[in-house]
């Protein structure tokens, strides 16, 4: 089954600890997209990349980092230098360009104490 | 850059109609719809592109308005399985994405 897939779902971590997020998809989609979600909000971009190799930052990017080594992986590094890490992480993956569903996988709620 | 959506909450009975609006400051290629569950990813529901027609399947549908840089979901005889929160994502002629504020619909019996 074809799919996008993120783990842990639940992670816990102290404060000045850096912690990564896997994102791995097998539905050959050339995008991936991080975003960021706070309880009650809206979904806020924080990486996204187009092809393997490259990625743009989004609107909130700053306290993290991620790679794109590989098409079917996408793992974001959340830094000590992020204020307020805790958050429901989601990652997406859609064929190349604004014109395609993106899907999504199950997220990774991370709590920071 | 984030779209704007109205109303931002909405409580209907079964059966009712609602309309969720979304508004960009920014000129719009393509508009996506998807609902989210409490604590689930979001799903898909539909995209509208600049020049299409406009969409829908069962008892949800959507318009684009490009030149006012809205959208618009109709939902019609609403079912308790419609129950969530509704997001608006929003592309330019770029590659990034946005989405909405957020509608959060609860359908009653």
């Amino acid at each position: 089954d074809g799919g996008i897939t993120q783990s842990p779902k639940y992670l816990f971590r102290k404060e000045g600890q850096n912690v990564t997020l896997s994102c791995e998809q097998n539905l050959n989609h050339d995008a991936m997209y991080w975003y960021r979600q706070d309880p009650g909000q809206g979904l806020r971009l924080i990486y996204y990349s187009q092809i393997v190799n490259d990625f743009q930052k989004g609107d909130i990017a700053e306290g993290y980092s991620v790679s794109r080594e590989k098409k079917e992986s996408f793992p974001l590094t959340v830094t000590s230098a992020q204020k307020n890490p805790t958050a429901f992480y989601l990652c997406a993956s859609s064929m190349a360009g604004n014109s395609y569903e993106q899907y999504f996988g199950p997220g990774t709620r991370l709590t920071v104490t | 850059q984030q779209p704007v959506q109205s109303p931002q909450a909405v409580i209907l009975r079964e059966g009712e109609d609602a309309v969720i609006n979304c508004s960009s400051s920014k000129a719009l290629y393509s508009v996506h719809w998807y609902r989210q569950k409490h604590g689930e990813a979001p799903v898909f529901l539909m995209i509208l592109l600049k020049g299409g027609e406009q969409k829908g399947h069962d008892k949800i549908s959507a318009s684009f308005n490009e030149k006012k840089q809205q959208s618009s979901l109709y939902l019609t005889a609403s079912q308790l399985s419609y129950s969530g929160t509704y997001f608006c994502g929003t592309g330019g002629t770029g590659n990034q994405f946005y989405f909405g504020t957020g509608t959060s619909l609860t359908v009653i019996p």
